[in-house]
């Protein structure tokens, strides 16, 4: 059982370039998460999805989009990297808050995503 | 507002050393804690939920505990392999989760 898998797992973009990280769980969770850590910040939410076809805004948005499409995928973009954009990026999965009571949310090992 | 504040930064102990591991938090109505594992360059391991205070929780060398106000990660007799950071996480509303700065724990055999 594969679980949470990220890919790209580093890259490195020039100020103003797009890309998309791609986040694909095969544990058929409702919900999936894109968080951002940064050092002394802990893990912060960018965006979230409780759900094919839906995405809500978390702490962090500002500089990026989410899509949905399919229920085991789920999609962070960065339409112009900035440098503070520069960061390692999470995605994670969990059943729906109505689910097992004990389900905790399940983490991929990240993207290492630098801007110049 | 929601939040949650891990102390120590960073802790070092000698092998066998014990020590405790603390996750203050302020929300309204607590939803879940959940203590996780992080190793470096992946990502966040679960290793306990805790749900009402008083409630405890053992996995191995580990012991989580809660109380109305903060919740305590006990290590006993660590190892070398224990070494990590230790995240602590508060549920929201909608499963959301809000997570505390992390403990660095390096164990020196």
């Amino acid at each position: 059982n594969a679980g949470v898998t990220q890919t790209p797992k580093f890259r490195v973009l020039k100020t103003g370039q797009s890309m998309t990280l791609l986040c694909a769980q095969d544990m058929n969770h409702e919900y999936m998460y894109w968080y951002r850590q940064d050092p002394g910040m802990g893990l912060r939410l960018i965006h979230y999805s409780v759900g094919e076809g839906t995405t809500a805004k978390g702490e962090v948005p500002d500089g990026y989009n989410v899509s949905r499409l399919k229920k085991q995928n789920f999609l962070l973009g960065l339409e112009s990297a900035a440098p503070s954009q520069t960061s390692v990026y999470f995605c994670a999965s969990s059943y729906s808050y109505g689910g097992p009571k004990n389900q905790p949310q399940h983490f991929g090992d990240g993207t290492r995503l630098s801007i110049l | 507002e929601d939040q949650v504040t891990q102390s120590p930064e960073a802790l070092r102990l000698q092998e066998g050393e014990s020590s405790s591991l603390n996750c203050s938090y302020t929300v309204s109505g607590l939803r879940g804690l959940f203590w996780y594992r992080q190793d470096p360059g992946k990502g966040p391991e679960f290793l306990f939920t805790l749900y009402s205070a008083g409630e405890e929780k053992e996995k191995e060398r580990l012991k989580a505990t809660l109380t109305k106000k903060e919740s305590f990660l006990h290590i006993t007799a660590p190892k070398p392999e224990d070494s990590a950071t230790y995240l602590c996480a508060v549920r929201m509303a909608g499963n959301m989760l809000t997570f505390g700065g992390g403990t660095r724990l390096m164990v020196k055999p």
